[in-house]
């Protein structure tokens, strides 16, 4: 069974970094078939996709593109986790904040995810 | 940049009645990467359907998917108690984007 447990600070001022971190049980991130996904959910801008990273004989990295320069996703193999930093924060990026895993090597999307992260953008 | 736009916004049924959300593209789109999932409050989404029409693992067969191109639904055959919540289409892949449609809240 796969788990994902997510940690990060509940408050962040404005123009700081946003750093989150999701611990992997019961898969390994370097999965040839897994993908590892950060995703924030906010009422003005409902469910959006942030971006992933997977590898495949080498790792990738996809960002959707409004955030696309400000969001860093890494791996941390030797600790089996995968985090989130997003730059020069605003009130608009407060959110929950979630990971998740997608197994598209068998054609399955997000299929596990985090418990969600509450970060709040404010002085 | 691929839209979804879900609908009705709201629907209010009565357990045991069947509940149909649609779910429409802005262009067409692979039926493979179109998904379904199902949030309560405070909870991460659940992954429902996959590929439009497949189940997820442990997911009751009252809940089913269709369509294809721009046009797809999901159908929960007969309300139980636990599945009003709020019901999201998405496209994985083959976007730029992943988009997830706004959502269509199942009420009682």
């Amino acid at each position: 069974q796969v788990q994902l447990q997510q940690s990060g600070p509940g408050l962040v001022e404005p123009s700081q970094t946003l750093s989150l971190t999701c611990v992997i049980s019961g898969d390994n991130i370097s999965s040839k078939t897994a993908a590892w996904h950060w995703i924030r959910q906010s009422p003005s801008r409902g469910l959006e996709w942030l971006g992933r990273t997977f590898y495949r004989s080498k790792w990738y990295k996809e960002y959707t593109e409004s955030v696309r320069s400000r969001i860093t996703i890494s791996p941390d193999t030797s600790k089996n986790q995968f985090s989130l930093q997003l730059n020069s924060v605003t009130p608009e990026d407060t959110a929950v904040y979630f990971c998740a895993r997608d197994n598209l090597g068998l054609s399955i999307p997000l299929d596990y995810w985090g418990q969600g992260s509450l970060v709040t953008v404010s002085s | 940049e691929i839209v979804l736009t879900q609908s009705p916004g709201t629907l209010s049924l009565s357990p045991g009645e069947r509940a149909t959300v649609s779910c429409r593209a802005s262009q067409g789109i692979n039926s493979r990467h179109l998904a379904w999932y199902q949030q309560k409050s405070g909870q991460a989404p659940r992954l429902l359907i996959y590929g439009a029409s497949s189940r997820a693992t442990g997911i009751p067969d009252r809940f089913s998917g269709s369509g294809s191109g721009t046009d797809f639904t999901l159908t929960i055959s007969r309300l139980e108690p636990e599945d009003f919540a709020v019901y999201y289409c998405h496209q994985c892949c083959g976007s730029p984007t992943w988009p997830f449609g706004q959502g269509t809240k199942v009420e009682i």
